[in-house]
């Protein structure tokens, strides 16, 4: 059985600042791991992924995040936040049969100016 | 390349009403997947799809019926709604062999 945990249903950050979203999750096989971005309205959108490899990842949009086995973390960040950034921000974790998600229940992230 | 499509994007529904929403993707891929969304609960899994012909109970089957006759497309039913069943309901499909899901933009349905 797989499942997400998403720290913080709302994270506030002002422009400019660093951006940490947090994500910790349990999976009984060797993880795939993703985080999708939803702006409002609209559908998921891929930000990036962890499959095997590199354990720091790079996604669109300038961010990026770093898969940690042993915290079993995959927490994202972006160095400098902006007001574009603004929306809801979803974990999930694949790793079963048939490439089913787990999703987290997300992180409504704010921008103040 | 019209990527996922979903039809209708909105609807209203008296309770006991019955009807279906249309996902369509273009990218043959061949795993489909139907996901309702909730404030405060994500995206949770109704009813997936491994190939044509074939489906399968997600995580919150109750009341849904699915159908996968054509590779491309992938039917979710209501057959009796209820207000429970007020969502956003999001399909989304994935190639064989890798993870990435592509979601369509939603149907958003309110059951009276």
């Amino acid at each position: 059985a797989q499942s997400v945990t998403q720290l913080g249903s709302h994270v506030s950050v002002s422009e400019g600042a660093l951006v940490l979203l947090r994500c910790n999750y349990s999976s009984s096989v060797p993880p795939y791991l993703f985080w999708y971005v939803q702006y409002p309205n609209q559908g998921l959108q891929l930000l990036l992924k962890y499959t095997t490899g590199a354990t720091l990842v790079k996604g669109i949009n300038g961010f990026e995040a770093e898969f940690k086995k042993s915290e079993t973390s995959f927490h994202l960040t972006k160095p400098s936040a902006h007001m574009s950034d603004a929306a809801e921000y979803f974990c999930a974790v694949s790793g079963g049969s048939n490439y089913k998600l787990t999703f987290g229940k997300g992180t409504l992230l704010t921008v103040n100016p | 390349n019209a990527g996922v499509t979903q039809t209708p994007k909105f609807r209203v529904l008296k309770t006991g009403q019955s009807m279906t929403l249309l996902c369509a993707q273009d990218m043959n891929h061949e795993y489909m997947y139907w996901y309702r969304q909730d404030p405060g609960m994500g995206l949770r899994l109704i009813h997936y799809s491994v190939g044509e012909g074939t489906t399968a109970k997600g995580e919150v089957p109750d009341g849904y019926n699915v159908s996968r006759l054509k590779k491309q497309n992938f039917l979710l039913g209501l057959e009796s709604a209820a207000p429970s069943q007020t969502s956003v309901y999001f399909c989304a499909s994935t190639p064989k062999m890798t993870d990435t899901q592509y979601f369509g933009p939603g149907t958003r349905l309110t059951v009276l």
